[in-house]
């Protein structure tokens, strides 16, 4: 069974513009989540998602935004990048709500 | 808000000495709690987890936790850890309400030496 894949692995982008990040969460998984992990902050939420709902949202200003798709396939997106934004994106998905997550490799973006 | 604190950032220890990892959170209402581990260059896995019932909670590896909820603690151990034992260890907590939504520890660095 292929695990959480995400794409693309690295990435760099500069100040202004905007980036979207891709999701593929384990098949029959229904739900996926989004972390921010930063040195300085480390694992933060971002948000979840479930059957093409947005379920839950972390503490991040309106840049950031999310989507699923009828195939659980998830996207981000970071308009107007700061250089803050730079970090680890990691993408989760179980197969219901409270079940055990799985994590993908991340992407890691660089906001030059 | 919750949160959760992890108070040891790095640990050294020999091969065949017994670990103990603190973690304490911060919220008052029912709470599922997790430790999950990130090996040199691999995914976040779960180690173990705790929703309800016996408050000593067995994970893989030969790893337990146990949740002290006068404490708010949910403390991570293991008899006597091995060298593959190094990684990062990363406590959690979550409203048993909120879905998917995770509150992370700043994590510990585990070093075992051989």
């Amino acid at each position: 069974k292929a695990g959480v894949t995400q794409t693309p692995r690295y990435l760099i982008k500069t100040r202004g513009q905007q980036v979207t990040l891709s999701c593929s969460p384990i098949s029959g998984h229904r739900s996926v989540s989004w972390y921010q992990q930063t040195p300085g902050q480390g694992l933060q939420f971002l948000f979840e998602y479930f059957s093409e709902t947005q379920r839950n949202k972390g503490n991040f200003p309106g840049r950031f935004s999310g989507r699923q798709f009828s195939n659980s396939r998830s996207e981000m997106n970071v308009s107007t990048l700061e250089l803050g934004d730079s970090a680890l994106y990691l993408c989760a998905s179980s197969f219901e709500v409270n079940e055990k997550l799985f994590f993908g490799s991340g992407t890691q973006l660089s906001v030059l | 808000a919750q949160s959760v604190s992890q108070h040891n950032h790095h640990v050294i220890l020999s091969e065949a000495a017994s670990l103990e990892l603190g973690c304490n959170y911060s919220y008052g209402g029912t709470v599922n709690l997790f430790w999950y581990v990130q090996y040199p260059g691999q995914h976040l896995q779960l180690l173990l987890k705790y929703f309800s019932g016996d408050p000593l909670v067995k994970g893989i590896k030969g790893f337990e936790a146990e949740f002290i909820k006068s404490k708010f603690s949910f403390n991570l151990r293991k008899p006597s850890v091995q060298w593959s034992d190094t990684a990062e260890y990363f406590c959690a907590v979550k409203s048993h309400n909120a879905g998917n939504m995770l509150t992370f520890g700043g994590g510990t660095r585990l070093m075992v030496k051989p």
